[in-house]
């Protein structure tokens, strides 16, 4: 069936370095995205989000990249620090579902010192 | 502080038993969610509630219960008829239905065990 997933359960980064948390999509209908974070025992908290119509939107030290060709979506977090060690998921709202969204499964990023 | 509470953080149930999830939001948000969250799974939704005395099943509605009597109210009831009830369930809510540029906000999740 029709899901949000990604590709690597676990990424493992020093501190310091950039990390990229990716995640496929199959509904080509999809036309917005999210990323969130969350922390072990909290629930999600919302990091950033984009819309079909954009390849790439920036924030405070992430960036999210949408590539609508391939139907993939990645996160891009610069300067890891140990306080980013989390689950990211990734979430996809399917054009005319418009209350509903569609979670990936989740990368676990471990922050190393 | 405005936010969303869920109680009991932790939640152990008898089987057969049913049990009512607590979740309240002062964010005068119109639209609450219930979601669970099983492990190596994404989050799936069970109800969702877009306006006061109403609400509509989700994904996996089926052994779970729901009430919108007020807007800043929405429990879940877990029931004896639901198989596998053993899970971390997450509320949220949004300022309306329409999830395009309506952040849902999470509560901190009840982890609910059946014994």
């Amino acid at each position: 069936g029709e899901s949000v997933g990604l590709h690597l359960p676990t990424l493992s980064v020093q501190e310091g370095d950039n990390s990229i948390i990716n995640c496929a999509y199959s509904n080509s209908a999809s036309d917005y995205f999210i990323w969130y974070k969350q922390e072990s025992g909290k629930g999600p908290q919302f990091i950033i989000d984009i819309r079909s119509n954009m390849d790439k939107r920036q924030g405070q030290r992430v960036t999210v990249l949408l590539n609508k060709t391939v139907k993939h979506l990645s996160l891009q977090i610069a300067a890891t620090q140990p306080g980013d060690s989390a689950v990211y998921f990734c979430a996809e709202n399917r054009a005319g579902a418009t209350n509903k969204l569609i979670f990936g499964t989740g990368t676990l990023l471990a922050v190393q010192p | 502080d405005g936010g969303i509470t869920q109680s009991p953080k932790y939640l152990f149930r008898k089987e057969g038993q049913n049990v009512t999830l607590s979740c309240e939001q002062n964010l005068n948000h119109d639209a609450m969610y219930w979601y669970r969250q099983d492990p190596g799974q994404g989050l799936r939704l069970i109800y969702y509630s877009q306006i006061v005395n109403d609400f509509q099943k989700g994904d996996i509605a089926e052994g779970y219960s729901v009430s919108r009597e007020k807007k800043e109210s929405f429990p879940l009831t877990v029931t004896s008829a639901q198989k596998n009830p053993t899970a971390f369930y997450l509320c949220a809510s949004s300022t309306s239905g329409r999830v395009f540029l309506n952040e849902q906000f999470f509560g901190p999740g009840t982890r609910l065990t059946v014994l």
